[in-house]
């Protein structure tokens, strides 16, 4: 399958930080997610971005299509504890296809 | 509410000894899906359904069976499960993707242990 790259794996910051992910592919997509999962829950979208160039903001996330099409982040402003959790990205890899492809997520710690 | 259900949250079972994993959505989506989350591995797909009678495999789909008899129904079916399939499992549904849409809808989860 395709292989997602995300990073950084994990990240500690301090309350009010902003915080700032990524994600590569190996080959072009044609849609990038954002979803976010608590401990014990299934993840949730945050922010879909159809377009390449495309910039995206939910609140205090602001998420990008990269240019090339292979690559996405998100960002975070002024974290809060409520932000803790796994973030994933995930991407579709071309019209017709119906798979999505999973990153291997980046956990957030917030410390107060 | 619109949510998509999965039963059981939580299963310990023993080798070979057959089980099914229910996902139920009621958004009336024609997209549904399952998942495995590993460690260091996220999510990865098995099979997916694009409408009734209409199912197709994913990244990982040996092990596995499902079906779709209804719309709002897709079963996970492990005939003879091993320890390796082990995981925590996402059951997801959408409507159908095209380019403008493509936002799965993801369900609690179902930890599952195979000893």
């Amino acid at each position: 399958g395709q292989q997602l790259n995300q990073s950084p794996q994990s990240m500690f910051i301090q309350e009010g930080e902003d915080v700032s992910m990524n994600c590569t592919s190996s080959s072009i997509f044609n849609t990038w997610l954002w979803y976010k999962q608590d401990p014990g829950e299934g993840p949730v979208l945050l922010i879909a971005l159809y377009k390449a160039g495309e910039l995206t903001s939910n609140g205090r996330l602001t998420a990008q299509f990269g240019i090339t099409r292979k690559d996405s982040f998100l960002n975070i402003s002024a974290s809060i504890p409520s932000d803790v959790g796994i973030y994933f990205c995930a991407g579709h890899a071309q019209t017709g296809a119906n798979n999505l492809f999973f990153g291997t997520g980046t956990r957030l710690t917030v410390i107060p | 509410e619109a949510q998509v259900t999965q039963n059981p949250r939580y299963l310990i079972t023993v080798t070979g000894k057959k089980l099914t994993v229910t996902c139920s959505q009621n958004m009336n989506h024609e997209y549904m899906s399952w998942y495995r989350q590993d460690p260091g591995l996220g999510l990865r797909q098995i099979y997916y359904s694009m409408n009734v009678e209409v199912t197709d495999k994913g990244d990982v789909p040996e092990g596995y069976k499902v079906s779709r008899k209804e719309k709002r129904n897709f079963p996970l079916i492990l005939e003879s499960p091993s320890p390796n399939q082990t995981s925590l499992y996402f059951c997801a549904s959408s409507p159908i993707p095209s380019g403008s849409s493509y936002e799965q809808y993801f369900g609690p989860g179902t930890r599952l242990t195979v000893t």
